[in-house]
């Protein structure tokens, strides 16, 4: 069964950084695309960024381009998101997922990023 | 605003039939596939419907999808209290180079 953890949110200020972790299990994972989409606090949902299964190829949102960077660690079956030169609108829950040929198959239960002073 | 536009609240009767449209434009409905999910307050999304249509296992049948056009419809027959939660429309658009999503519309079983 494909289990997604998240882990690493938290309270930072504005202009500071955070490494989010996305532990993977159930799957090949270097065979898998996978992502990072976002959820403001009772708001909808924001796709962030995207990383192919060899990590040789990723794909930001123009909202975080230049500031966030996605990884993975195939031998560890981890995907992480860096977070930089946060700002107070990028606060949300933030989720990891598998991606399908077309769609986001597989989401983990989300680790809240909250930036304030 | 969202992408794609949702109405942000449909309701109907416990065993009847709801639809829920999704609506873009040629460089992202018109041109890829549509996925939908579904959210329950403090859970993760999941996948209900991929590929305009299909059900991935364990969805029941009286879940479906379609698409013509620039838009998309999520259907709900058979309507039960357990699928009161939030709904999403998902889709990659061209022009932007990126996965765009509705705003998301709240379905309420009277």
């Amino acid at each position: 069964d494909v289990q997604l953890l998240e882990s690493g949110g938290g309270l930072v200020q504005p202009g500071g950084s955070l490494r989010l972790s996305c532990a993977a299990s159930g799957f090949t994972f270097s065979y898998e695309a996978m992502g990072w989409v976002r959820q403001t606090p009772g708001k909808g949902l924001e796709w962030v960024s995207t990383i192919t299964g060899s990590g040789g190829d990723t794909y930001y949102a123009d909202s975080v381009q230049g500031r966030f960077t996605i990884s993975r660690d195939n031998s560890k079956n981890t995907l992480y998101l860096q977070l930089t030169s946060l700002r107070a609108q990028d606060t949300a829950v933030y989720f990891c997922a598998q991606l399908g040929t077309d769609f986001f198959a597989k989401w983990g239960q989300g680790t809240l990023v909250t930036v304030s002073s | 605003q969202s992408v794609l536009t949702q109405p942000p609240s449909v309701s109907a009767a416990p065993g009847q039939k709801v639809t829920i449209s999704c609506s873009g434009r040629s460089s992202n409905i018109g041109e890829n596939y549509v996925s939908w999910y579904q959210q329950f307050p403090g859970t993760a999304p999941k996948l209900l419907i991929y590929d305009n249509h299909k059900r991935p296992s364990g969805i029941p049948d009286r879940i479906s999808g379609s698409k013509s056009g620039t838009s998309a419809t999520l259907a709900i027959t058979g309507l039960q209290t357990g699928d009161e939660a939030e709904y999403y429309c998902a889709t990659f658009d061209n022009s932007l180079s990126g996965w765009v999503f509705g705003g998301g519309t709240k379905l309420t079983v009277l």
